[in-house]
């Protein structure tokens, strides 16, 4: 089976550093994505891991961990604009098969 | 501008009324797949096709049709909605087997009454 696991809500205030993290259990791995959306608007790309490690790009870093099925997205110095559902992905094997998680539904406060 | 459209953004019909939601790109992209939203369970595949002529069940295909006549188009096409098809679908293309990311149109919200 395929499961991905991710908080369904998670609160920040502006300025800060928030992580949010994505377990996963599927019958193949081709690498993790993480997408981000705005209410009401279509998800949009930020970043992808294959490999274990960090990956970091501008204000934005994903971790992965194969062994132990995690990721993470870490977003710093947090603005107003960051407020959004953050959607975890795997890719599994064969044609683009992505499963997506539920997303996590970052506000961000003054 | 590279993009990806969908038509209509929004739509509100009647069950049994056949319909079809258009997905176009101009990337020249092999990969496109449908898929739709909903509360609580996220994005679920409906389609996918690999290139022209080419199309494979995803998770969700029950109730839809597509087809891929043209590398640009993919219809996504609802022979006899139903309410439970009420949801907010997105088409996504990915440029080929090299690529990773995702790029997806700007989604069509249907409301089957």
């Amino acid at each position: 089976g395929q499961n991905i696991d991710q908080p369904t809500e998670m609160t920040a205030t502006e300025g800060a550093i928030v992580q949010i993290n994505c377990t996963y259990q599927t019958s193949g791995f081709n690498g993790l994505f993480w997408y981000q959306q705005h209410a009401g608007e279509a998800p949009t790309f930020l970043s992808y891991n294959v490999l274990d490690g960090l990956e970091e790009k501008g204000r934005f870093s994903s971790f992965l961990s194969r062994s132990k099925g995690y990721s993470y997205l870490l977003l710093k110095e947090l603005q107003m604009k960051d407020s959004a559902s953050y959607l975890c992905a795997v890719k599994g094997t064969g044609f683009q098969k992505l499963v997506f998680g539920t997303g996590t539904r970052l506000l961000v406060s003054p | 501008e590279a993009q990806v459209t969908q038509n209509p953004r929004y739509l509100i019909t009647v069950t049994g009324k056949k319909l079809t939601v258009t997905c176009s790109q101009n990337m020249n992209h092999e990969y496109m797949s449908w898929y739709r939203q909903d509360p609580g369970l996220g994005l679920r595949q409906i389609y996918y096709s690999m290139n022209v002529e080419v199309t494979d069940k995803g998770d969700v295909p029950e109730g839809y049709k597509v087809s891929r006549k043209e590398k640009r188009n993919f219809p996504l096409i609802l022979e006899s909605p139903s309410p439970n098809q009420t949801s907010l679908y997105f088409c996504a293309t990915t440029p080929g087997t090299a690529y990773n990311e995702q790029f997806f149109g700007p989604g069509t919200r249907l409301t089957v009454l």
